[in-house]
């Protein structure tokens, strides 16, 4: 079946530090990625839709320049978190669907923890 | 957007119960699914079900797209069904339920 690998799985690191985290479709393309982000005993939040070879969509209240989002292949977008500060803390997750999304499943990524000291 | 209500947001159950979780969406979807999030954040597709019911050994789910509504029935309760529950459609975007969060105890 659809595999999307997520890296790191962890992340701790102090407050001023760049974390980029990747989301690999391991053996499909995907023209679309999807990053979200969930807080503690919350639901996901979609952050932002990645799109292969063009700038990224963000939804309302997510800033595009403290979350950069790259798509420079068919099979990577990598999430990066500039300047990260304690409330950036969170879970972070990618998702990926075959051939589009609208007809197909989306598989997600194992997510990312990322905590900011 | 698509405000998706899942409901019960709490349940507790004893090993070896019988349940059903709910989803309601307010508008027509394209795609729905069920995931299974456990303890390590990891979430586990369970059933991708726009229409129609599936069956996947304990469990099993109902999507009846035209009243908005779709249906996870966990049977004979394990304690590793423990996690929280989502449901996930899309319409333009992909919107996440509330959640339900199920604690099966021995």
């Amino acid at each position: 079946g659809a595999v999307v690998s997520q890296h790191p799985s962890r992340v701790i690191c102090k407050s001023g530090t760049s974390v980029k985290i990747e989301c690999r479709s391991l053996d499909f393309q995907a023209t679309t990625m999807f990053w979200y982000r969930q807080f503690p005993k919350q639901s996901l939040m979609l952050m932002a839709t990645s799109n292969e070879g063009s700038k990224a969509t963000y939804e309302q209240g997510v800033e595009k320049d403290k979350f950069l989002i790259n798509h420079a292949s068919l099979t990577l977008s990598t999430l990066t978190v500039t300047s990260a500060h304690p409330e950036d803390s969170s879970f972070y997750i990618c998702s990926a669907g075959v051939q589009g999304v609208r007809n197909q499943p989306q598989h997600f990524g194992d997510g990312t923890r990322l905590s900011i000291l | 957007g698509i405000q998706v209500e899942q409901s019960p947001p709490d349940l507790i159950l004893q090993e070896g119960a019988n349940s059903t979780l709910r989803c309601n969406f307010s508008d027509s979807v394209n795609n729905l699914q069920w995931f299974h999030q456990n303890p390590w954040g990891q979430l586990i597709n369970l059933f991708y079900i726009p229409s129609g019911t599936k069956q996947n050994g304990r469990l099993s789910a109902t999507t009846v797209a035209t009243e908005r509504y779709s249906l996870l029935y966990i049977s004979s309760s394990q304690t590793t069904d423990s996690g929280v529950y989502f449901c996930a459609v899309y319409g333009n975007q992909f919107y996440f339920g509330t959640g339900t969060s199920l604690t099966v105890i021995p």
